[in-house]
């Protein structure tokens, strides 16, 4: 079993449609939890950094933690065809330095 | 936040030659990672490169076959040795800032 599992997709949504983007994971110390967003041939950007448990907005995005259920989400509102890209969420422990990585889902968001 | 610069952004390299990455970041970091992803795939750790030692590498990677160089708190080198077309893949340098890591925008290499 992997560590994190995510669902790679693809997913596929109309424009202005609401995402839900999630990872399980199987190991409970892990406590910084983060999404990235890659395009095509290009490195990870990190989009939201969450600690622990609970939730975390910025603009268009929301990252939710349940550490109880060992499940993250990444929500998109108002999704563009600029949303478009792989979503990698990634996690560490208290005092470590490995990030480990789920698959990543591929999204497409058509106009 | 860190910006993080890479250096080539892509190559074609033939077969049996090596290629040397260099990543600079705007800030003094403590941790520096390499890491790799394959077409198709999820991003691999490499090797984390320590300042004034050795790296520390993955299962699976060996210092004669991706040797690092970190010589200060702002730049590191990764090479990759005796290439094969197993080897085309984005290399990517990756730096711990506060309690989050951030990566730069990699480097493409193709092996012919």
């Amino acid at each position: 079993q992997k560590e994190v599992e995510q669902d790679p997709g693809p997913l596929s949504v109309p424009e202005g449609a609401i995402v839900s983007l999630n990872c399980t994971y199987s190991n409970s110390a892990f406590q910084y939890f983060m999404w990235y967003r890659q395009y095509s041939r290009k490195g990870p950007e990190l989009l939201m950094y969450t600690y622990s448990s609970g939730n975390k907005e910025d603009g268009r995005f929301t990252a939710q933690v349940d550490k109880s259920s060992k499940y993250i989400s990444l929500f998109i509102r108002d999704s563009q065809p600029s949303d478009s890209a792989t979503y990698l969420c990634a996690m560490i422990r208290e005092y470590g330095n490995k990030l480990v990585f789920g698959a990543g889902t591929i999204l497409r968001v058509k106009s | 936040s860190a910006v993080i610069s890479q250096k080539p952004s892509r190559d074609i390299c033939q077969r049996g030659t090596s290629l040397t990455i260099q990543c600079q970041v705007d800030s003094q970091v403590t941790m520096m990672f390499w890491y790799r992803q394959q077409p198709g795939q999820s991003l691999t750790l490499i090797a984390t490169a320590n300042q004034g030692s050795e790296a520390t590498y993955e299962s699976g990677f060996v210092i004669d076959k991706f040797p690092i160089s970190r010589p200060n708190l702002t730049f590191s080198t990764l090479t990759v040795s005796n290439m094969s077309p197993e080897d085309s893949s984005i290399y990517l340098c990756s730096v711990r800032a506060g309690n989050t890591i951030y990566f730069g925008e990699g480097s493409w290499l193709t092996v012919v």
